[in-house]
């Protein structure tokens, strides 16, 4: 079983919807959860972190759910530019190294 | 301030031709990382190094060697290249951040083609 899974999509929305991409991560002892957010055929970049709290930025919503070990991601008014892969990312106990999901892909249309 | 750089972008290799991929960060941070990214799989991890001086093995370090020549430099070998090789490197680094996060800054890959 993978460490992070998630649906590789794609997943393709008009502009102005609402999407929502969830992961799962099988180690119950990971620390810091994070989405990043990839361009074709560019770096990840870090969008946003997710707080146990769940957490807002502008159009993004985080949340993670500890005791089902997922981390959800929405996306609301959907824009063109956000057309791109995004990463579930994970960090396990005493590990600075990072563990990627292998990324769903959303293509917003016109 | 230009963060992660790496060199070269892109690279064509013979098997068995040697190549060393540099990368370098400008934010004085202590980790740095290489990952490699190949198609429907996420980035894994080849080699880390927490701090200047030391080194760990990742996710998959075998036929690749690492250097950390200082805190800016960490630069990663391939000895004796082989096409499953072949996929999109990428150099990363990270300081503890808010709630211990250690988010990570990446470069912007190299390209390598074995053939």
């Amino acid at each position: 079983r993978k460490e992070v899974e998630q649906d590789p999509g794609p997943f393709n929305v008009p502009e102005g919807a609402t999407v929502a991409f969830n992961c799962t991560y099988s180690n119950s002892a990971s620390q810091s959860f994070f989405w990043y957010r990839q361009d074709c055929r560019k770096e990840p970049k870090l969008l946003m972190s997710v707080y146990s709290s769940g957490n807002e930025d502008g159009r993004f919503t985080a949340q993670l759910n500890r005791a089902s070990q997922y981390i959800s991601l929405l996306i609301r008014d959907s824009k063109l530019s956000d057309s791109a892969t995004y990463l579930c990312v994970v960090r396990g106990t005493g590990r600075r190294a990072l563990t990627f999901g292998s990324g769903t892909r959303l293509q917003v249309q016109p | 301030n230009a963060g992660v750089t790496q060199t070269p972008k892109f690279q064509v290799l013979k098997t068995g031709q040697s190549m060393t991929l540099q990368c370098a960060q400008d934010m004085n941070h202590n980790s740095m990382y290489w990952y490699r990214q190949d198609p429907g799989m996420g980035l894994r991890l080849i080699y880390y190094s927490a701090s200047e001086g030391t080194t760990d093995k990742g996710e998959v370090p075998n036929g690749y060697n690492v250097s950390r020549l200082n805190k800016r430099e960490f630069s990663l070998r391939l000895e004796s290249a082989a096409p499953s090789q072949t996929s999109v490197y990428f150099c990363a680094s990270s300081e503890p951040g808010v709630q211990g996060s250690y988010e990570q800054y990446f470069g912007p890959g190299t390209r390598l083609t074995v053939t």
